[in-house]
């Protein structure tokens, strides 16, 4: 069974600051990986969609990598601003299934 | 304006009735999905159905009810029989269920037993 793990849980940045979030995955054998976006009591927005065959996917100050090897994924976010403070999930399909982290709270402060 | 709507916004539901979320499309994606979110954790599959007049049960389906009678409705039921439904219910779609399928996501609906 697919088990999908997201550190830290939490995480405070200064403006400006370049970061990364993880998110680790039991069973590599993936279709694909997303990440999503979650502001408080919203929908989730997609960010990016990493397919088992690529390594990388960019989105202006998001890059998003991909290891089905080690079963990893990062999403790297560069120069951060306070509107990038949300949760960002993580979530990798497998069969019919999204399989979800549990997510990264991030504050960036002004 | 395509997208994903889902009424109500918030819902509050008394011991013992049952409550119908309602998810619509009007993206033409074949495959509909309903996820529960509660507090610190990620979403969980409730049920899911890739075509019209077919669902599959997802992890945690005991409790709730699907229909998918129209391509462009998911209606989600939680019956008295869901011990405990307070949570933030998600509704998704995507073209197809296959592994190039980005899923798209709803602004959710937070049911508060009382």
């Amino acid at each position: 069974k697919q088990e999908v793990t997201q550190i830290p849980a939490a995480l405070s940045v200064p403006e400006g600051e370049n970061l990364v979030l993880n998110c680790s995955f039991t069973d590599s054998a993936i279709y694909n990986l997303q990440w999503f976006r979650q502001d408080p009591g919203k929908g989730l927005t997609s960010l990016l969609l990493i397919q088992s065959s690529q390594r990388e996917q960019t989105s202006g100050r998001l890059n998003a990598s991909l290891d089905k090897s080690s079963g990893r994924s990062t999403l790297y976010i560069a120069a951060s601003q306070p509107g990038d403070s949300a949760t960002y999930l993580c979530a990798t399909l497998a069969g019919d299934k999204l399989v979800f982290g549990a997510g990264t709270i991030l504050r960036v402060k002004s | 304006d395509g997208g994903i709507t889902q009424s109500p916004k918030y819902l509050f539901r008394k011991e013992g009735q049952n409550v119908t979320l309602s998810c619509e499309q009007n993206l033409n994606h074949d495959a509909m999905y309903w996820y529960r979110q509660d507090p610190g954790q990620g979403l969980r599959l409730i049920y899911y159905s890739q075509i019209v007049n077919d669902f599959q049960k997802g992890d945690i389906a005991e409790g709730y009810s699907v229909s998918r009678e129209k391509k462009e409705s998911f209606p989600l039921t939680v019956t008295s029989a869901q011990k405990n439904p307070t949570a933030f219910y998600l509704c998704a779609s995507s073209i197809g269920s296959g592994g190039y399928n980005e899923q798209f996501f709803g602004p959710g609906t937070r049911l508060t037993v009382l």
